[in-house]
């Protein structure tokens, strides 16, 4: 069974300050490894995907890296406006469970001015 | 280009009663899916459709129907509402032949008494 854990659960930042979100997963054929933003009250917004161990990507003040266990989103220099829950999912390989993400419990991210 | 839409927004409902959920896309997209999200849970699959016709159940399908009325539409069920169905309802998009990011509606907010 496809398992992604996300830590810390929530991460509290002043304006400025660089920290990290950690995604742990295990899945069994990795198709895809998927950051969404959520903010309160909103459906999740599509950051970024990542498909093999190295990739990198990167937007704004956002970088998504992977590696065979886990993913990295780190946050540079943040401001009050990238507070948010940051969601991590895997898309598994496997035929049939096409198309289907497995999504961890995401971290609240709380960044004071 | 509104990307997915969905309704209503909010919905109270008592025990038992019944409702449908709505969710239409314009980005020509292939596959449509049903999440729920609960605080301390993630968000967890119902129900999706991979194409036009067919339509299959997720990990947590018991209690709800759906059907895919044509390419952009997307339906959830309720026959008999329960409290443990208060959640709040996510649809998403995606195609398959691209990248199959998905791409995720407003939500609806449902709370059943």
């Amino acid at each position: 069974e496809d398992q992604v854990t996300q830590s810390p659960e929530a991460l509290r930042l002043q304006e400025g300050e660089s920290s990290s979100l950690n995604c742990s997963y295990t899945v069994s054929g990795l198709r895809g490894l998927f950051w969404y933003r959520q903010d309160p009250g909103k459906g999740p917004e599509f950051l970024f995907t990542l498909y093999s161990a190295g990739e990198e990507k990167e937007k704004e003040r956002l970088k998504a890296t992977l590696t065979k266990k886990e993913s990295f989103l780190h946050i540079t220099a943040p401001k009050p406006e990238d507070s948010a829950t940051y969601l991590c999912a895997v898309r598994n390989a496997g035929g049939t469970s096409y198309g289907k993400l497995t999504f961890g419990q995401g971290t609240i991210l709380t960044v004071h001015p | 280009n509104a990307g997915v839409t969905q309704t209503p927004k909010f919905q109270v409902l008592k025990t038992g009663q019944s409702m449908t959920l709505q969710c239409a896309q314009d980005m020509n997209h292939n596959s449509m899916y049903w999440y729920r999200q609960d605080p301390g849970m993630g968000l967890r699959l119902i129900y999706y459709s991979a194409s036009e016709g067919t339509t299959d159940k997720g990990e947590v399908p018991n209690g709800y129907n759906v059907s895919r009325l044509n390419k952009r539409e997307f339906s959830l069920r309720l026959e008999s509402a329960a409290p443990s169905q208060t959640s709040v309802y996510f649809c998403a998009s995606s195609d398959f032949t691209g990248t199959d990011t998905q791409y995720f509606g407003p939500g609806t907010r449902l709370t059943v008494l």
